[in-house]
Parts: C-alpha cells; sequence; structure tokens
C-alpha cells in the first residue's frame, strides 16, 4: 500500500522566519511527487517534481525531490501570514497502466504576526 | 472556466438515509477522484476512475459506490449514511500527460455532516 508522510503535522512560526517541510513517500511504481496549498477550500497545486536534485522555485517557495531518499522538502522564505494554511504533499503511483495519486496528512503551518 | 464543480455543497443527513454527491469536470479529463478530508488524516482516497465505465477502490472505499456512466461524471453514493461518514468530500480530475504534468485540478468541497 502506498504511504506518504509529512512531518512535522503542525508548525507555529513569526512572520519573517524560514520554514522546511518534509514529505516521504513508499510507493510501489514512483511517477512523481506534488505539492499543494489549502486554505479554506479545495487544495491549489504549487510543484510537481519528477527528477532528483532539481529544484523548483516560485517566488518565497522552492522544492526539491531526493529519489534515493524517497523524500522531498517545501522551503518557505520570508513568510507571511497569508502562507499560514494546510501544506499536502502527494505521491502519483503508476502501477500498470494505473495512476493513483495518495496524499500525506499535511502540515498545518500557522504564521503570526 | 469551470473546471471540477462538486454538488451540493453542504448537506445534513440522518443517519441511515441515503444520498449522492454529484462531481462534474469540463476539462475532458480522464481520471477522476473521491477524496475525504478530517481533521489531522489529510486527504483520504476513497475510489477513483481511469476511464469511463471504470471505477477502482481507494483507501477508505467502505460504505461508498461510485459510477462512471459518463467520462466527465463521477458520482459517489453512500447507501445508508452513519456518523463516521460526516467529512467534507473533494472531487478531483486529472489528465496525465507524461512528463509534462499531472496535477490534480480540485472541487470546492462537500461539508457532508450525519447526525
Amino acid at each position: 500500500e502506498d504511504k506518504v508522510v509529512q512531518s512535522p503535522l503542525s508548525l507555529v512560526v513569526h512572520e519573517g522566519d524560514t520554514v522546511t517541510l518534509n514529505c516521504s513517500y513508499e510507493v510501489t511504481n514512483f511517477r512523481s511527487l506534488l505539492w499543494y496549498k489549502q486554505e479554506k477550500k479545495a487544495p491549489t497545486f504549487l510543484f510537481m517534481l519528477t527528477s532528483s536534485g532539481i529544484e523548483k522555485k516560485s517566488g518565497r517557495l522552492s522544492s526539491i525531490l531526493d529519489k534515493k531518499e524517497l523524500s522531498s522538502i517545501l522551503n518557505i522564505t520570508a513568510t507571511q501570514t497569508g502562507d499560514s494554511a494546510i501544506y499536502l504533499c502527494a505521491v502519483v503511483d503508476s502501477g500498470g497502466s494505473n495512476y493513483k495519486l495518495t496524499f500525506g496528512k499535511g502540515t498545518l503551518l500557522t504564521v503570526n504576526p | 472556466n469551470a473546471g471540477v464543480t462538486q454538488t451540493p455543497k453542504f448537506r445534513v443527513l440522518k443517519t441511515g438515509q441515503s444520498m449522492t454527491l454529484l462531481c462534474a469536470q469540463d476539462m475532458n479529463h480522464e481520471y477522476m477522484y473521491w477524496y475525504r478530508q478530517d481533521p489531522g488524516m489529510g486527504l483520504r482516497l476513497i475510489h477513483y476512475s481511469v476511464g469511463e465505465g471504470t471505477t477502482a477502490k481507494g483507501e477508505v472505499p467502505d460504505g461508498y459506490n461510485v459510477s462512471r456512466l459518463k467520462k466527465q461524471n463521477f458520482l459517489l453514493g453512500l447507501e445508508s449514511a452513519a456518523p463516521s461518514q460526516t467529512s467534507v468530500y473533494f472531487c478531483a480530475s486529472s489528465y496525465p500527460s507524461w512528463p509534462l504534468n499531472t496535477e490534480a485540478f480540485f472541487g470546492q468541497g462537500t461539508r457532508l455532516t450525519v447526525v
């Protein structure tokens, strides 16, 4: 059974801090790892990672995949209160011709002013 | 530009009642998913479909049934609702085109309370 573990489960920081969120996985046929941000409603897509060592960056957010360690990190620098959200990691397993998306439990990030 | 639309957005059911949640997508996506989200549990896959007429069980399928009679619609049914099914339900769809993109697009969620 596919498994995605995120840590920490929750984190409280002050504005301006830098945070690192972790995601580790065990899947049969790894295809890609996805990061989502969820505020009040539906998750919104942040990054897709397929290759080890290649950093994806969007503003103050960046992410990198380590296929050898079966893990990924999401970094947020100079955090703002608007970064407060649940950050979800998901892994795509493409066994056979199917494709399944499995999520971790998420990291609840709270950024205080 | 509708994307993924879920109906209804809110519902309160009595124990033992049945209902169907509808998910519709207008992006011609092959894959569709139903997840439930409970506090501290992340998104757990209930059932999914890799194409019209096909369905498969996910992580927590018990108590739910699904159907994908048309490519654009994915229905989630609760035959006899239980309080343990109180949750927020999300539908998602995707069109995996390797190696380009595999992201899933989500609906806005359905908050279901079973009393």
